[in-house]
C-alpha cells in the first residue's frame, strides 16, 4: 500500500488537458510544500518534472504544471502530446523523523 | 551534470545479502545532496529505501530498516546499499539517485539495475 494515493489511470486526447491527483496527509503533502512529480517511460528511469509543488526543472515544457490544496497535490498536463504517454509518480517529503520520502502508487497516462 | 551508475550482482539467492554500489561522476559526493536508493518491483510502483548524507547521516524506510545499510565512501565518490535476508519480494529494479537536502526531490537518477532473488 502506497503512502500517497493516485488514480491508477488517466487519459486524454492530443491537445487536451489532463489532471492527476495525489492525496496524502498533513504529515507529508499537507505539511510541506515539497511535492515532486516524476515521469517514467517504459524501461527508463523516472525523470523529475515538477518540484516544490509547482517549479519546473530546466528543460521541462511549460505544458506541465503543479499545484496543491490541503493534503492533495495535482499535476496538470496541457496540450497533450503523444510523448506524454507514460507513468507519473508523485512524491513528498515526510519529515526527517519519519519516512523521508513517500511515493504515490503511480498513474498511467494514456494519450488517446 | 550529475551522473550515477549502479553496479552489483543481478542474481541473489534467498536469505543472502543484496549488495549494490553507485558511482557518482560529474559532482562531488561531499557536496549538497542526499544520496539515496529507490526500488521498483516489476510492473509496480516506486519505493524509497533510504538516503545518506556525506557526513554519514542516514534515513531508512521503516518497513526495511531492520535489513538495510547504506554507506558512503567519499574517497571513491560512491555510496552503497546492503539489504540482508532477501526474499523473492525484494526482486526489483534498484535505482540510485541524488535527493535535494531540503525538499527530497530527486534531481538525478541512475539507469537502474535489475536484481532478481532466486535460488
Amino acid at each position: 500500500q502506497s503512502a500517497l494515493t493516485q488514480p491508477p489511470s488517466a487519459s486524454g486526447s492530443p491537445g487536451q488537458s489532463v489532471t492527476i491527483s495525489c492525496t496524502g496527509t498533513s504529515s507529508d503533502v499537507g505539511g510541506y510544500n515539497y511535492v515532486s512529480w516524476y515521469q517514467q517511460h517504459p524501461g527508463k528511469a523516472p525523470k523529475l518534472m515538477i518540484y516544490e509543488v509547482s517549479k519546473r526543472p530546466s528543460g521541462v515544457p511549460d505544458r506541465f504544471s503543479g499545484s496543491k490544496s490541503g493534503n492533495t497535490a495535482s499535476l496538470t498536463v496541457s496540450g497533450l502530446q503523444a510523448e506524454d504517454e507514460a507513468d507519473y509518480y508523485c512524491s513528498s517529503y515526510a519529515g526527517s523523523n519519519n519516512l523521508h520520502v513517500v511515493f504515490g502508487g503511480g498513474t498511467k497516462l494514456t494519450v488517446l | 551534470q550529475v551522473q550515477l551508475q549502479e553496479s552489483g550482482p543481478g542474481l541473489v539467492k534467498p536469505s543472502e545479502t543484496l549488495s549494490l554500489t553507485c558511482a557518482v561522476s560529474g559532482y562531488s559526493i561531499s557536496s549538497g545532496y542526499y544520496w539515496g536508493w529507490i526500488r521498483q518491483p516489476p510492473g509496480k510502483g516506486l519505493e524509497w529505501i533510504g538516503s545518506i548524507y556525506h557526513s554519514g547521516s542516514t534515513y531508512y524506510n521503516p518497513s526495511l530498516k531492520s535489513r538495510v545499510t547504506i554507506s558512503v565512501d567519499t574517497s571513491k565518490n560512491q555510496f552503497s546499499l546492503k539489504l540482508s535476508s532477501v526474499t523473492a519480494a525484494d526482486t526489483a529494479v534498484y535505482y540510485c539517485a541524488s535527493l535535494r537536502v531540503t525538499t527530497s526531490s530527486i534531481d538525478y537518477w541512475g539507469q537502474g539495475t535489475l536484481v532478481t532473488v532466486s535460488s
